[in-house]
């Protein structure tokens, strides 16, 4: 079993529709990101947080750190969040520093 | 601001030959950076945390004289792919730590390597 596993792997949805990826992770974790990957393959960094909510533009990222569980919300979705989103979790290596460990993502494409 | 380049975006070298990647942190300052491969269609794969000033810690199965890591200032580390072989051609990523913004990650937009 993955120690960070995101659902669904693909999903598809309509221009509009409101969209909530899911992440569960087994590990004890001081931080979880969500992260956008374009085809081109960049990242973007879209949250970091470790406890309750927040909000940037139209995307909501929420955790629950008793259930170890994290969605991510995109409203009023578009044809331009199609993208790779990834939840990664900040934990303690064996060597003692800081890693992420990243879950395998999920494919949204939103079609217009 | 929290902004990191990596350079090249693409390179295509012949097999046998060494390629240096660049990360840069362009607007703030990162005691550590880390480089990540990707597989296609598969999730990022740490290879090894680069400190500052101090040698970089590899993870398992990631060979350190294959991969060499310096990170000899708080806005730069290179890896170089030494004698790279096909099987070395994949996407690779560099992320810096922001101390400022509560160590939170920032990437690199990735380096496309293609070893014939």
């Amino acid at each position: 079993k993955n120690e960070v596993e995101q659902s669904p792997q693909n999903l598809t949805a309509q221009e509009g529709e409101f969209i909530t990826i899911n992440c569960s992770y087994s590990v004890g974790i001081s931080a979880l990101h969500w992260l956008q990957q374009h085809p081109g393959g960049g990242i973007v960094s879209l949250f970091m947080l470790s406890s309750g909510k927040k909000k940037h533009g139209r995307l909501i990222a929420t955790i629950n750190i008793q259930e170890k569980h994290s969605s991510l919300h995109i409203t009023a979705s578009h044809p331009r969040d199609s993208a790779v989103y990834i939840c990664a979790v900040r934990g303690i290596s064996n060597f003692g520093n800081e890693k992420l460990t990243f879950g395998t993502g999920t494919r949204l494409t939103i079609i217009p | 601001g929290a902004v990191v380049s990596q350079h090249p975006s693409r390179v295509i070298c012949k097999s046998g030959t060494s390629v240096k990647i660049e990360c840069r942190s362009l607007d703030f300052q990162a005691t550590t950076m880390f480089w990540y491969r990707q597989f296609p269609k598969k999730s990022l794969m740490l290879m090894a945390t680069s400190n500052e000033g101090s040698k970089a810690t590899y993870e398992q199965g990631v060979e350190k004289d294959k991969f060499l890591i310096n990170h000899a200032s708080l806005t730069l580390s290179t890896l170089t792919v030494t004698s790279a072989h096909p099987e070395d051609s994949s996407f690779y990523i560099c992320s810096a730590d922001n101390q400022d913004r509560e160590n939170e990650q920032f990437f690199g937009p990735g380096t496309r390597l293609t070893v014939l």
